[in-house]
């Protein structure tokens, strides 16, 4: 079984800063392909911000961004706005046997 | 606009029985994998299930095997989740997921706005 691990839990920074997220997998995930990141507020359903490690979802901004590979990935959001202020989680998939996993999210709040 | 609309949750007493469905619109149901995910209160997201297009293969988290089953039905455009033998901790929302972009392999793209089982006597 694949662990992700997030890190750091809270990030507390201020608007215009730049957030850097890291995700650790217990192993390699071989196919960075799947990798993903999510954005969820309160009370919402999560969105996907990036799949197959650094490829955006429709309708993200270019200041979100993914890197990474084998067991270290990132989500790097640059010139942070209000509405950015919320929960994030990295994913992985592997398909034998099948597992989707995800990480225990990091909460980015306003300074 | 491909759009997930859940119904079907609710509160069951430990032991009971709860059927979920997702009905979906805005693209070609049959093609696509669909997924059940949930999110207990104040936690984490768990991947739960998954069905193929057709309905012929499906995946369960080891937190549910034989106790939840996943099926669909493609004149519908329609998800179910069948939930036996409820827990406690399968107290959570759940949400009915999927994946269009073809190359988003294995993230989770659409999501429904899901829907609070609570396991509780």
């Amino acid at each position: 079984e694949i662990v992700l691990t997030q890190s750091p839990g809270t990030l507390s920074l201020s608007p215009g800063d730049t957030a850097t997220l890291s995700c650790r997998a217990s192993q390699s995930i071989i196919i960075s392909n799947y990798l993903a990141w999510y954005q969820q507020k309160p009370g919402q359903a999560p969105r996907l911000l990036i799949y197959g490690a650094s490829s955006r979802a429709t309708g993200i901004p270019d200041r979100f961004s993914g890197s990474g590979s084998g067991t270290d990935f990132t989500l790097t959001i640059s010139r942070l706005e209000p509405e950015d202020f919320a929960v994030y989680y990295c994913q992985q998939f592997r398909d034998s046997p099948v597992m989707y996993t995800f990480g225990q999210g990091t909460k980015l709040e306003m300074k | 606009e491909v759009q997930l609309v859940e119904s079907g949750g609710g509160l069951v007493q430990p032991g009971g029985s709860l059927r979920l469905s997702c009905a979906a619109s805005g693209f070609t149901f049959s093609n696509y994998w669909m997924h059940w995910v949930r999110q207990a209160p104040g936690k984490g997201l768990e991947w739960v299930s998954r069905i193929n297009g057709d309905g012929s293969s499906t995946n369960y988290a080891d937190s549910v095997k034989g106790r939840f089953t996943i099926s669909r039905d493609n004149v519908k455009n329609t998800l179910y989740f069948q939930m036996s033998s409820l827990r406690a901790e399968d107290t959570a929302v759940y949400y009915c997921v999927t994946r269009v972009v073809s190359s988003a392999i294995g993230a989770f793209e659409i999501w429904a706005q899901g829907t609070m089982v609570t396991v509780s006597s």
